[in-house]
C-alpha cells in the first residue's frame, strides 16, 4: 500500500461548481497534514495546512479524519484559476524532513 | 524576498556526463531539501540538510548521486555519471525550523533535466 494515495483525476468541472478531493494515508503515526497546489510546469506551493478540527480559508475547506486516516479538500464556487494539481502531503513524524507527497489530483475548471 | 533560487532552469546533457544542480535557500531557513519529480513516481525526497548537515540521504537513488551544503546559502546536487532514467524535474526547497511539524516548505522553480 502506498503511503499517501490520491485519485489522479482529472476532475473536469464547470465554473461555480463545488468539488471535493480525498486522500488516504497509511502511517497512523503521521503528525501533520497539508494540501499543496502545483500549477503546470511550476513548483508546488502550500495551499493550506490541515488541522484536526478542520479549517477553512475562503472557498477552501480542509478536513482530517484520523480514525479513518483520510484528508479531504473541498473547493466551493470553482474559478478558472483553481485549475491545477492538488498534492496531499503528510508528515510521518520524527522531523520536518519526513514529508510524503501524494502524486496529486488534477483539477480542470471549464468556463 | 527572492525565494529559493535554482540553477540552471533547464539542462540537457548526454548519458555519462556529470551534472551539477545548484540551490540558494531563503535566507534564515534552517532546512534544505532536494526532491525529484517524475510522472511515474511523483515527488520524492532525495536528501535533506539541517543547519548545513545532511540528516537523511536514504532517498538518494545510488552512489551516482551526491549532495553538499558547504554553507547556509548554497547547496549542490551532483549526478555522475548521468543516465537517461535520471531525467526529471529536480526541486530544491527550504523551511524555517519552527515549533511542531507545520512548517511550510518553500520550493524553488526547479531544474528540468533531460539526459539523452
Amino acid at each position: 500500500r502506498k503511503e499517501v494515495e490520491q485519485d489522479p483525476g482529472p476532475f473536469n468541472v464547470p465554473e461555480g461548481a463545488t468539488v471535493a478531493f480525498n486522500c488516504t494515508y497509511s502511517n497512523s503515526a503521521s503528525q501533520s497534514f497539508f494540501w499543496y497546489r502545483q500549477d503546470c510546469r511550476k513548483e508546488p506551493k502550500l495551499l493550506m495546512s490541515v488541522y484536526s478540527s478542520g479549517n477553512e480559508d475562503g472557498r477552501f475547506t480542509a478536513q482530517l479524519n484520523r480514525a479513518s486516516q483520510y484528508i479531504s479538500l473541498l473547493i466551493r464556487d470553482s474559478k478558472l484559476s483553481d485549475s491545477a494539481t492538488y498534492l496531499c502531503v503528510v508528515n510521518i513524524g520524527g522531523s520536518q524532513g519526513n514529508l510524503i507527497f501524494g502524486k496529486g489530483t488534477k483539477l480542470s475548471v471549464k468556463p | 524576498d527572492a525565494g529559493v533560487i535554482q540553477s540552471p532552469r533547464h539542462e540537457v546533457t548526454e548519458m555519462g556526463q556529470e551534472v551539477t544542480l545548484r540551490c540558494k535557500p531563503i535566507s534564515g531557513h534552517d532546512y534544505l531539501f532536494w526532491y525529484r519529480q517524475t510522472m511515474m513516481r511523483g515527488l520524492e525526497l532525495l536528501i535533506y540538510f539541517n543547519n548545513n548537515v545532511p540528516i537523511d540521504d536514504s532517498g538518494m537513488p545510488e552512489d551516482r548521486f551526491s549532495a553538499k551544503m558547504p554553507n547556509a546559502s548554497f547547496s549542490t546536487l551532483k549526478i555522475q555519471p548521468s543516465e537517461p532514467r535520471d531525467s526529471a524535474v529536480y526541486f530544491c526547497a527550504s523551511s524555517f525550523d519552527g515549533v511542531g511539524f507545520y512548517n511550510e516548505q518553500f520550493f524553488g522553480p526547479g531544474t528540468r533535466l533531460t539526459v539523452l
